[in-house]
């Protein structure tokens, strides 16, 4: 089984570039997220899931766009990149809320 | 005030030793209660489930206090292998992680 899987591993962007992250699963997860992950920061909730048509914003949504039209699909859009979302960003889907999560290997993005 | 706050660490402690790990929660309606490890530059990876009666897995023996919103993780007999950051989550409806308290075990 893949699980989580991101692309791409790493990115370089210049300041005001657009890009997307993406995350696939293949466990058939209603429940999936994305988290940045910043040192000394922790892992801080971007945005949300539970289940294909519904999002909701996590504790640090600014900048960030998603979007879930499929179960297996919850890509994270950089609308206009700033080097303050120079970070790691990790992706992680569940079987439901509050049940284990598996996470993909994250996705280093550096913004310059 | 953060939702979940942990130990800063970090913990440096010889192979064999004991160490504790407190974490403080906020959200008294959470439902669901994790202790995550996270490698250097990894993925962070499920430890163990935290529930209210307490519950042992090997040498890891976590404990959750509603009353006192307070969770911790006991590591007996510390290995080599034990040395990585250990998060405290709660939930839901989403994951929301501590900071983190890294471990380095030494021999």
């Amino acid at each position: 089984n893949a699980g989580v899987t991101q692309t791409p591993k790493f990115q370089v962007l210049k300041t005001g570039q657009s890009m997307t992250l993406q995350c696939a699963q293949d466990m058939n997860h209603e429940y999936m997220s994305w988290y940045r992950q910043d040192p000394g920061m922790g892992l801080r909730l971007i945005h949300y899931s539970v289940g294909a048509g519904i999002t909701d914003q996590g504790e640090v949504p600014n900048g960030y766009n998603v979007s879930r039209s499929t179960t297996e699909d919850f890509p994270l859009r950089l609308l206009s990149a700033a080097p303050s979302q120079t970070s790691v960003y990790f992706c992680a889907s569940s079987s439901g809320t509050g049940l284990e999560a598996f996470f993909g290997q994250g996705t280093r993005l550096t913004v310059v | 005030r953060k939702e979940v706050e942990q130990d800063p660490g970090p913990f440096n402690v010889p192979e064999g030793a004991t160490v504790a790990f407190n974490c403080t929660y906020s959200n008294s309606a959470s439902q669901s209660f994790f202790w995550y490890r996270q490698d250097c530059r990894k993925e962070p990876k499920l430890l163990m489930s935290v529930y209210s009666s307490g519950n042992e897995d090997g040498r890891f023996t976590a404990q959750l206090n509603r009353a006192s919103q307070y969770i911790s993780l006991l590591i007996r007999d510390s290995k080599l292998s034990d040395s990585a950051t250990y998060l405290c989550v709660v939930a839901p409806p989403a994951l929301i992680f501590g900071k983190g308290t890294t471990l380095s075990v030494s021999s």
